[in-house]
């Protein structure tokens, strides 16, 4: 079945830097790819999405280019904030009926001032 | 916008007791989830529901039970709840036939 992989955290950054989480998947197919945040003590957001390849996806400053070459979903964000510390996950459908998701484990991101 | 929402923020249950978590869409979503989410195991789907009455099993569905008479709520229950069921219970929604959910705050339960 379909799955997702990213790296591990806590990715800890100081405010500004250039920030990067990867994510790659195993699928049958091109599904689409999600990136979702989540703040503390909150639930999970959609930060954005991917629907085919070569798709790039964006959002309050974030992007991620789906890449079928190299089955990657990588976040990006060029200078980030105090504001951005949460836990990312990426996901994928799946496959099958109902719109399960399968999530990664998350990436902790901490941005210190 | 899509609303979920989640009965309590916050929950502290006593071992054997029944718990009840509610989950409320707005958006008249087919499909509804229950997730829990532990440090470093990320989420697990408990149940899932794709119209009312129906649900099916998730990863990790032993000691939980779910409930859908309507549409727009979706309930998880803890028959007796255990301390091993302490954790973070996430609620989403999404439309029939496509992927994107939307999840509620979260419920905090702990169990002592």
């Amino acid at each position: 079945g379909n799955s997702v992989t990213q790296m591990e955290g806590p990715v800890t950054l100081s405010e500004e830097a250039f920030l990067t989480i990867n994510c790659t998947y195993t699928a049958t197919g091109y599904p689409s790819l999600f990136w979702y945040v989540q703040y503390p003590g909150e639930g999970l957001q959609l930060l954005l999405k991917a629907t085919k390849a070569d798709d790039k996806g964006s959002n309050k400053g974030f992007e991620a280019t789906y890449r079928k070459e190299t089955t990657s979903f990588h976040l990006e964000k060029g200078s980030v904030q105090v504001s951005d510390s949460a836990v990312y996950f990426c996901a994928l459908p799946l496959g099958g009926s109902w719109g399960k998701l399968q999530f990664g484990a998350g990436t902790q991101v901490v941005v210190t001032p | 916008d899509v609303k979920v929402t989640q009965s309590s923020r916050y929950l502290v249950k006593r071992t054997g007791e029944k718990v009840f978590l509610e989950c409320v869409q707005d958006m008249d979503h087919e499909n509804m989830f229950w997730y829990r989410q532990d440090p470093g195991l990320g989420l697990r789907l408990i149940y899932f529901s794709y119209d009312v009455k129906m649900k099916e099993k998730g990863d990790i569905p032993e000691g939980y039970s779910v409930s859908r008479e309507k549409k727009e709520r979706f309930s998880l229950i803890l028959e007796s709840a255990s301390t091993n069921q302490t954790s973070m219970y996430l609620c989403a929604s999404s439309r029939g036939g496509v992927e994107t959910q939307y999840f509620g705050p979260g419920t905090r339960l702990l169990v002592l």
